[in-house]
């Protein structure tokens, strides 16, 4: 069974940094691209970032480039998520997702509450 | 990045109608295209990729149709249990994008 456990999140000021985790089990992390999406309160859906497999190709939102980092560390089956500079409106639980594969359904996380706030 | 835009934004309808979504890309995305269902405190679902492919477990109810930049979510007889918000992505091109939203409401 896929699992997906994010942490890191919590009430950070505006201009602050936070690096969100995802650890990932019950499949082959190292073989498929994971990405963020992100829910502000009340709001939609919104992609905010995906990386490779390897981790050498990686993309952003145009709300969050140069401000956020994507990366993985493939020997942990861990991704993650630097946040810099953060603002009021990055306020939202963010959510690693797994894409799934051809018998792996999708899978999502629980998510975690990034709350950016003076 | 592409825009997805999505109508109605709500959709006020009975248990056992039809209901018609639409997803609208501001460019081509083939038929790379998702739909998700979700429910308030929950993850989103995955009910339709490739345009028109159910993934694994959705019922039959559930159609999708499209291609390039005009997409489609039909649900041919409301359950009560449709009842959600349904958001469409693109998966054609990174950065990857969701569309607005439409709610489908109890009339």
């Amino acid at each position: 069974e896929v699992q997906l456990l994010e942490s890191g999140g919590g009430l950070v000021q505006p201009g602050g940094s936070l690096r969100l985790s995802c650890a990932a089990s019950g499949f082959t992390f190292s073989t498929y691209a994971m990405t963020w999406v992100r829910q502000a309160p009340g709001k939609g859906l919104e992609w905010v970032s995906g990386i490779s497999d390897g981790g050498t190709r990686t993309y952003y939102a145009d709300s969050v480039k140069g401000r956020f980092t994507i990366s993985r560390d493939n020997s942990k089956n861990t991704l993650y998520l630097h946040m810099n500079s953060l603002r009021a409106e990055d306020t939202a639980v963010y959510c690693c997702v797994f894409p799934g594969g051809a018998t792996i359904p999708e899978s999502w996380g629980q998510g975690t509450l990034v709350t950016v706030s003076s | 990045e592409i825009v997805l835009t999505q109508s109605p934004a709500t959709l006020s309808l009975s248990p056992g109608e039809r209901a018609t979504l639409s997803c609208r890309a501001s460019q081509s995305v083939s038929s790379y295209l998702a739909w998700y269902q979700q429910k308030p405190g929950q993850t989103p679902r995955l009910l339709i990729y490739d345009a028109s492919n159910r993934a694994t477990g959705i019922p039959a109810r559930f159609s999708g149709s499209g291609s390039g930049t005009d997409f489609t979510l039909t649900i041919s007889s409301l359950e009560p249990e449709d009842f959600a918000v349904y958001y469409c992505q693109q998966r054609t091109s990174w950065p990857l994008s969701f569309g607005g939203g439409t709610k489908v409401e109890i009339k």
